[in-house]
């Protein structure tokens, strides 16, 4: 089936804090994860992404990892910061019946001053 | 460069009715495609248009439809309006397919039906 699991659905954390937030996805043919912010009343804004020949990307204090064989993909986002509250999206491409995004539910994440 | 734009912003329309939604995809994009937004949910794929073809289909009923313009705009097309098509929808351009290239979404155009 074509599915993305994502949890927490909500988290909250003391600035300076590390945050972590955790996908599950379906298809193993799977080969593009993108992770996506969006603040209230805004659009979904491409924070960082990974694909399936790498197992780790760094941008700055937000990471991401792939493990291909479990099918999970985490984003790690270090020193948070307020500016990072938002709900966080990760997604995964999947190729049935042409390519699209499927997202997961979203995180909630609330960085506390 | 300006990114992806929508029109409208914001819609209001009664149950039964048709509403056509518009995107201009960033200069450069031939992709385009469509998501729908429920409140506190993620952003549910509806279609993939790329040169002009549609190249990938979510489980939407045949009331939604689009199409994607020589010029690589495109436009979202719901008949027969429900309650539930009530929610944001997004529009995301791309270089290439979806999942070879980035997507960048635009502000969406919020869809009220009453």
């Amino acid at each position: 089936g074509e599915n993305v699991e994502q949890h927490p659905s909500t988290l909250s954390v003391q600035e300076g804090d590390s945050a972590v937030i955790k996908c599950t996805y379906s298809d193993s043919a799977s080969n593009y994860f993108p992770w996506y912010k969006q603040e209230l009343g805004k659009r979904p804004q491409l924070i960082i992404d990974i694909r399936s020949n790498v197992g780790e990307k760094k941008d700055q204090r937000i990471a991401v990892t792939l493990n291909k064989t479990a099918k999970h993909f985490s984003l790690h986002i270090t020193e948070t910061q307020p500016e990072d509250s938002a709900v966080y999206f990760c997604a995964a491409i999947i190729y049935n019946q042409g390519g699209k995004l499927i997202f997961g539910q979203g995180t909630e994440l609330s960085v506390k001053p | 460069d300006a990114g992806v734009t929508q029109s409208p912003t914001h819609l209001i329309k009664t149950r039964g009715q048709q509403v056509t939604l518009r995107c201009s995809p960033i200069s450069g994009h031939k992709s385009v495609s469509w998501y729908q937004q429920v409140l506190g949910q993620g952003p549910q794929f509806i279609f993939q248009y790329y040169e002009k073809e549609e190249r990938g289909r979510g489980n939407f009923p045949d009331r939604f439809s689009a199409r994607q313009f020589p010029n690589y705009s495109s436009e979202l097309n719901v008949n027969a309006l429900l309650l539930g098509d009530s929610a944001l929808y997004l529009c995301a351009s791309s270089r290439g397919l979806a999942g070879t290239y980035e997507q960048y979404f635009g502000p969406g155009t919020r869809l009220t039906v009453t």
